[in-house]
């Protein structure tokens, strides 16, 4: 079946470092890739639509600039938190599509920022 | 209104029962139907999808997708403890790329 790796799958760091958080589709080329996020106890939040060689699309809300989406190929996307604070503490997941087949989800990262 | 309604539980079943789980929708536009399973601080899994009208088995679960209720359930049968996990139905217009989400139910099967 489908596979989607996701790394690191945790991370503790200081507050003010960047992270950055890469999903990868390991048997199939995903058109699109998928960010989510999810505070304990919360349903997923949407973060971004990205497909690969474009800009990503950004759900309201979401600092573009404070998360920073790269898909530059059709197997690696990758997700930026600069300048983390506590705040920005949380699990984030990414997920990966080939056309009109469905998501599959990485295993997480769950970020801690102290 | 939500755009995917789902009670958020807990279901409780005893083990070796159906667990019916159900899902409703808004956009009538929508055309691909997911279920996902969550374990506590797992990602989600997907454990069945489905497109047309009707039913759709794989193993002990079975979808049901009804388009003019805007209705779609998951049953599983011969429920586990193992089967204890928060689930979550997707739905998604072919005109847009992103799933749309419920909050999921947590199902509990108690031994």
């Amino acid at each position: 079946g489908a596979v989607v790796s996701q790394h690191p799958s945790r991370v503790i760091c200081k507050s003010g470092t960047s992270v950055k958080i890469e999903c990868r589709s390991l048997d199939f080329q995903a058109t699109t890739m998928f960010w989510y996020r999810q505070f304990p106890k919360q349903s997923l939040m949407l973060m971004a639509t990205s497909n690969e060689g474009s800009k990503a699309t950004y759900e309201q809300g979401v600092e573009k600039d404070k998360f920073l989406i790269n898909h530059a190929s059709l197997t690696l996307s990758t997700l930026t938190v600069t300048s983390a604070h506590p705040e920005d503490s949380s699990f984030y997941i990414c997920s990966a599509e080939q056309g009109n087949q469905p998501q599959h989800f990485g295993d997480g990262t769950r970020l801690s920022i102290l | 209104q939500k755009e995917v309604e789902q009670n958020s539980g807990p279901l409780s079943v005893p083990e070796g029962a159906i667990a019916s789980l159900n899902c409703t929708y808004s956009d009538r536009g929508s055309q691909s139907f997911f279920w996902y399973r969550q374990y506590s601080g797992k990602s989600p899994e997907l454990i069945m999808f489905i497109y047309s009208n009707g039913d759709k088995e794989d193993g002990r679960f079975t979808a049901q997708l009804n388009k003019a209720s805007q209705y779609v359930s998951l049953l599983i049968r011969d429920s586990q403890p193992s089967d204890s996990a928060t689930y979550l139905c997707a739905v998604k217009n072919t005109g847009f790329q992103k799933l749309v989400f419920g909050t999921g139910t947590r199902l509990l099967v108690s031994p």
